[in-house]
Order: structure tokens, then sequence, then C-alpha cells
């Protein structure tokens, strides 16, 4: 697609249960990043991937959070055990080269409800 | 004390006002981009700069990097301007890569 693109769009789920939610970058980009943002809050940095580098898991809130990116290309992030403050709207972006002023492309965002 | 901050938090304006809103910063950065987010949370790249002054549209930004300040402009503006609007800047200090968010100014314009 021309975008990035984000699925699913919303998810509920249940406290304790795990939610897989994935992105998909534009075409050839080698960086990409997710985002939270919790209600009323700013935007968070969660996790980083260039190419074929360790990822940065610097803003990862805890180890119930872990993401992957296969072939580098598509993301998956993961949240295990789910609890009700993991309620926000996860955000992707992706950019042709993070070590340079590129621009980074948005998706629409996932809007995740622990209930 | 947040690296950038963004001013002010909300605003409301009528249609056609000049629209301002501010973004400043406090550490080195590479790159500074405004994004605007609608309602449901999509966001949207509007600018990228590292100098100086674009415009597309009605929307103008400019940066000036002594001052480490940044402004986005709205001339003429229309009730679907109304979003978020947030600053966020790539911190050039250090390993991180990532944006740094401000925490974004919410406009409201009336008709």
């Amino acid at each position: 697609g021309a975008g990035v693109s984000q699925s699913p769009s919303n998810k509920v789920t249940e406290k304790g249960k795990d939610v897989e939610l994935r992105c998909d970058p534009i075409s050839g980009h080698t960086a990409l990043y997710w985002y939270r943002q919790s209600l009323g809050q700013g935007l968070e940095f969660l996790i980083y991937f260039q190419g074929n580098s360790a990822p940065d898991k610097s803003g990862l809130p805890s180890d119930r959070f872990s993401a992957e990116r296969t072939g580098g290309s598509v993301s998956t992030l993961t949240i295990q055990r789910t609890q009700q403050e993991d309620s926000a709207v996860y955000l992707c972006a992706s950019s042709s080269n993070a070590q340079l002023n590129t621009e980074a492309f948005f998706g629409q965002g996932t809007r995740l409800t622990v209930v | 004390k947040n690296e950038v901050e963004q001013s002010p938090q909300n605003l409301t304006a009528q249609e056609g006002e000049f629209i301002t809103i501010n973004c400043s910063y406090s550490v080195g950065i590479s790159a500074l981009h405004w994004l605007q987010q609608h309602p449901g949370g999509g966001i949207v790249s509007l600018f990228m700069l590292s100098s100086g002054k674009k415009k597309h549209g009605r929307l103008i930004a400019t940066i000036n990097i002594q001052e480490k300040h940044s402004s986005l402009h709205i001339t003429a503006s229309h009730p679907r301007d109304s979003a978020v609007y947030i600053c966020a800047a790539r911190i050039s200090s250090g390993s991180a890569r990532q944006l740094t968010f401000g925490s974004g100014t919410q406009l409201t314009v009336l008709p």
C-alpha cells in the first residue's frame, strides 16, 4: 500500500489476555517505530527497529511488552497479560532511514481497550 | 522539564483567523516535525524542517535554530483544521533516534 497500515484499527480485550498489534510499514522503509498515546497524554516512544540492527527497546514499559519485525518489513507488537493501564492508541511509523533527516510516516493507529 | 514544549495547550479560534502554535526545545535537534492528529487517532505528518521556513497551502512552518523555537501558522483557518497539532523533535545527541514529542495543541476552529 501507499502508506503505513495498522491492524486492527480497534481492539477490545479482557484484562489478562494477550494481544497482537500489526504494522505494515511503507515498502522499502528500513526504520520502524512504535509509539503509544494514552488518553489525555502525549505520544510515548516504545521501540524502534532499524534494518537488521538490534532494536532499541528502551521505551517498553514492562516485560509484558515485546515486538518483532520479520524480514525487515512487518512488525508485531505483543502485549501479554493485558492490564487496564495498557488501554491506549498504539501508533506505528516508518521512515526510509533513521540515520538521516527523513520524514516519518504514521499509521492510523490501533485503539486498544482493556476491560 | 520536557525537552519539547508546546503552547498553547488549547486554542479556540473563529473561522478565518490567523493561528500560531509554538514549539520550543531545550536540546540540540537534527530535525523538527509538525504533525496533525484528528479525532480517532490518525496522525498526518505536515512538515519536517531543520532550518528556515516551509509552506504548504494555508500552513506555514518556521524554525529558528539559534532560538530553539518553531512555529506552525495556519492562515484563513477553517473548522476542518480542528485537530491536535504536535511538534516532534529528532534529538541529535547520543544514540536517541526516536522522536521526542510535545504535548500537543488542541485547536478548535468555530464556524
